[in-house]
């Protein structure tokens, strides 16, 4: 079946302009996780979503950052005006209990 | 933040070696799994465990959720070239809450052939 996607896989921004990033979960997962690596190192926990909502934010790095969820599905985590210090993998999941599914990721870096 | 110690960061093997790493908490968890991750690419679930002393094997992996709840354990058995990459552990503590997943530091394994 099909796991979780991510897109775009790159993406290449400027210093200061918005990026959008997209998640499609798998089918009939519940939750839906953001995280983000940087290069070299283990994984942050930035948000999680129990169906369209959002319980826990309390990762998200800065209020650049902002994420949403509709029809239980599709996620975008958005961070504007970025900064260089935002270039980094990001990382979407989704699960139906314990066990999270990770997509591919986005590789995002700012210049 | 919760952290949790995984060690070694790195093991550079021979072929056909066994591999050992392990991860450890201050605290307890109730749930540990065990990730690998190949560059460019996701973490992919290996095992999951879910009950203190639980020994569970997917194929040549093994791993165990320890006693104290505060530890867990993967073994690679007769290691293979595709075994390359970077071992995560990650769990769920109390702590924490039911839906966030702690993450190690991870194991990279490097096998020379």
């Amino acid at each position: 079946g099909a796991g979780v996607s991510q897109s775009p896989s790159n993406k290449v921004t400027e210093k200061g302009k918005d990026v959008e990033l997209r998640c499609d979960p798998i089918s009939g997962h519940t939750a839906l996780y953001w995280y983000r690596q940087r290069l070299g190192q283990g994984l942050e926990f930035l948000i999680y979503f129990q169906g369209n909502s959002a319980p826990d934010k309390s990762g998200l790095p800065s209020d650049r950052f902002s994420a949403e969820r509709t029809g239980e599905s599709v996620s975008t985590l958005t961070i504007q005006r970025t900064q260089q210090e935002d270039s980094a993998v990001y990382l979407c999941a989704s699960s139906r209990s314990y066990e999270q599914y990770f997509g591919p990721g986005t590789r995002l870096t700012v210049t | 933040g919760q952290q949790l110690n995984q060690s070694p960061q790195s093991m550079f093997i021979q072929e056909g070696e066994d591999v050992s790493m392990n991860c450890t908490s201050s605290s307890i968890f109730n749930t540990w799994l065990w990730y690998k991750q190949d560059p460019g690419e996701g973490p992919v679930l290996l095992i999951a465990l879910y009950k203190a002393g639980e020994l569970t094997s997917n194929g040549r992996l093994t791993a165990q959720f320890g006693i104290t709840r505060k530890d867990s354990f993967l073994n690679i058995s007769a290691s293979i070239p595709s075994d390359v990459g970077i071992y995560f552990c990650a769990g769920y503590s109390p702590i924490q809450g039911a839906q966030k997943l702690v993450f190690g530091q991870g194991t990279r394994l490097t096998i020379n052939p």
